[in-house]
């Protein structure tokens, strides 16, 4: 099992463009999410898919989109990069669906930075 | 809405202290928590969690009591070592909608020998 892979590990973009964070897993899990990491904030919660075909906002949505088309793959798409995207993006996903005790197991990052 | 509140760092001990990182939280219905611990330049796996009111979470001699009274889920762990340092962070999972987790600002730990 590999997990919860991500990639890239870094990544340098120019305000304006796009790009998509792949995460995949291998764990057959229903749900995924991901999550950004900044100084002193903790990690907040961007978008999350509790299956394939099915998506929902989190905490800081704007700027980004997601789809999942397999229970797999999880991509995040930054449509026009902004100076404020720049983070740590955290992949996530657990079996469950319903949060009560559900271990949730993260890639190992993507570190952006907008220029 | 849902909220985790701990205390910040960085925590600095010598090696054999020990440590407490306090952690209290605001939710509807009966959460889930958890601590999550995060090594340098990795990504977060999970060190403990409890699922209701009077469990302890343990795991690689830390521990955390869910306490409903107080809203606390403090982590201790009676002797650390200097591959304990890390950022630690508390999260809570609200009982009531899907596995999405509410995290506090995170706790690093440094421990020197």
């Amino acid at each position: 099992n590999a997990g919860v892979t991500q990639t890239p590990k870094f990544q340098v973009l120019k305000t304006g463009q796009s790009m998509t964070l792949q995460c995949a897993q291998d764990m057959n899990h229903e749900y995924m999410s991901w999550y950004r990491q900044d100084p002193g904030m903790g990690l907040r919660l961007i978008h999350y898919s509790v299956g394939a075909g099915i998506t929902d906002q989190g905490e800081v949505p704007n700027g980004y989109n997601v789809s999942r088309s397999t229970t797999e793959d999880f991509p995040l798409r930054l449509l026009s990069a902004a100076p404020s995207q720049t983070s740590v993006y955290f992949c996530a996903s657990s079996y469950g669906l319903q949060g009560a005790g559900e271990t949730q197991y993260f890639g190992p990052g993507t570190r952006l930075l907008v220029l | 809405g849902d909220s985790v509140t701990q205390m910040e760092g960085p925590v600095t001990l010598s090696e054999e202290a020990f440590l407490t990182i306090n952690c209290t939280y605001t939710a509807t219905g009966y959460p889930s928590l958890f601590w999550y611990v995060q090594y340098p330049g990795e990504g977060l796996q999970l060190l403990l969690k409890a699922t209701k009111a009077d469990d302890k979470g343990s795991n690689k001699g830390f521990e955390a009591t869910y306490r409903k009274e107080t809203t606390s889920f403090h982590l201790e762990k009676g002797s650390v070592q200097v591959s304990d340092s890390a950022v630690y962070f508390c999260a809570l999972s609200d009982g009531s909608g899907y596995s999405t987790l509410t995290f506090g600002k995170g706790t690093m730990l440094l421990v020197s020998p």
